[in-house]
């Protein structure tokens, strides 16, 4: 299974934009990158994903290197409610629906 | 409201007894998951399923099962054989790799 990697915690200050990096060196074609985060003692809750070209939505902006061995989840201003662990996940298409977490980032807002 | 419900939020068993925590969404998702959380760690894959009547082992999938004979269904019962069952307890559903992958608020399972 493709793995990522990402590091363990990052500090942003509230307001201003946090940029989360993740290396995906052995994906796949069929693979596409999902990023989600979770809240203490909840679910994890979908953020954004892709495949190849860069994605905006309500939330953030997912940016995706060209040769897509790395990503970077942008939260354009960040408030105190974006406090959470951040997962890049490589969801395997194909015949095998497999979807797999790593360890996550640690986001910490500073206020 | 569409959604993925599990229940119960906590439970409390003694060890040696088998558990079934359940998991029910009512978004004709085809592929299901469940997922094992021990404190300050990731989420471990203990089965996956794409279809009825069809489920895959993940990661860590010893003292565990799962049944999958309903779409909307797909129960995970901790067994006695699981050394370490005490943990936060997950499920998923998704439609494909394309889209989403909606999750439940968890089971808390704590065996004494």
């Amino acid at each position: 299974d493709a793995k990522t990697t990402q590091p363990n915690s990052m500090e942003s200050n509230e307001e201003e934009p946090v940029h989360l990096p993740c290396n995906h060196s052995t994906i796949s074609g069929t693979d596409y990158i999902h990023w989600y985060r979770q809240l203490p003692s909840q679910g994890p809750e979908y953020v954004i994903h892709g495949l190849t070209s860069n994605v905006n939505n309500r939330m953030a902006s997912l940016a995706i290197a060209e040769d897509r061995k790395s990503s970077t989840l942008i939260l354009h201003r960040a408030t105190l409610r974006d406090a959470a662990v951040y997962y890049c996940i490589l969801y395997s298409g194909g015949s095998n629906y497999k979807l797999t977490f790593g360890k996550g980032t640690l986001l910490t807002v500073n206020p | 409201d569409g959604g993925i419900t599990q229940s119960p939020k906590y439970l409390f068993r003694k060890e040696g007894q088998n558990v079934t925590l359940s998991c029910e969404q009512n978004l004709n998702h085809d592929a299901m998951y469940w997922y094992r959380q021990d404190p300050g760690q990731g989420l471990r894959l203990i089965y996956y399923s794409q279809i009825v009547n069809d489920f895959q082992k993940g990661d860590i999938a010893e003292g565990y099962s799962v049944s999958r004979e309903k779409k909307e269904s797909f129960p995970l019962t901790v067994t006695s054989a699981q050394k370490n069952p005490t943990a936060f307890y997950l499920c998923a559903s998704s439609t494909t790799v394309d889209t989403e992958a909606f999750f439940g608020q968890g089971t808390r399972l704590t065996v004494v």
